[in-house]
């Protein structure tokens, strides 16, 4: 079976502040792809990442970063400097190469961001 | 611009009614998806349709139903058989490539209500 576990149900930081959301993933796929997905306020999921289970290089992006570890089977997510605007939902999802247009959805980590 | 368009942004349903939801795309994706997103909830897949003409359950197809005539377009019908079909509906599309390396794209989602 395949899972995504999203353990912070709810964050709440200052402004500024760095951040970390975690996710923890299980998939007896040797070849699979995570993902992190954003859903602010209006609702629509906005891609922010895919890597998959051959690249364990941690990625940055602006003040994004991600680090991938098989492992543990973890791949968290980091805002450092938070923003109001990254006050958001944020969807960790599991793709394994066995299961055909199946994305797995983390439950979602609701970020608050206070100014 | 490219994008998935949803309508409508809500959609109330009455007892026993059929309410269809809307969602086209112009990415020139082949594959298009379904998911329901309940309340402090991660999405939940329930049609996928990979080409023209064809589609599969997902983990929640009961009560629903959908076509694929065009390869813009899917529309997911909320049967008079979902008996709790409250909840935000979200549509994707990705290209479809090997072992699971695609990436879906998300609409703006429908919220339905039942009256």
């Amino acid at each position: 079976a395949q899972k995504v576990t999203q353990a912070q149900t709810e964050i709440s930081v200052v402004e500024k502040e760095d951040v970390t959301l975690d996710c923890v993933y299980e998939t007896r796929d040797t070849t699979y792809y995570l993902f992190w997905y954003k859903q602010p306020p209006s609702g629509e999921l906005v891609f922010l990442i895919r890597r998959n289970s051959f690249d364990e290089q941690n990625e940055i992006s602006g003040r994004y970063s991600w680090n991938f570890q098989k492992s543990t089977s973890s791949f968290n997510f980091t805002i450092t400097a938070s923003q109001v605007v990254d006050s958001a939902v944020y969807f960790c999802a599991l793709h394994g190469s066995s299961n055909t247009g199946k994305l797995i959805f983390g439950q979602g980590t609701t970020l608050q961001v206070k100014p | 611009d490219g994008g998935i368009t949803q309508s409508p942004k809500y959609l109330f349903r009455k007892e026993g009614q059929n309410v269809t939801l809307s969602c086209e795309q112009n990415l020139n994706h082949d594959a298009m998806y379904w998911y329901r997103q309940d309340p402090g909830q991660g999405l939940r897949l329930i049609y996928y349709s990979q080409i023209v003409n064809d589609f599969q359950k997902g983990d929640i197809a009961e009560g629903y139903s959908v076509s694929r005539e065009k390869k813009e377009s899917f529309p997911l019908t909320v049967t008079s058989a979902q008996k709790n079909p409250t909840a935000f509906y979200l549509c994707a599309s990705s290209t479809i490539l090997d072992r699971g390396r695609e990436t879906q794209y998300f609409g703006p989602g429908t919220r339905l209500l039942v009256l």
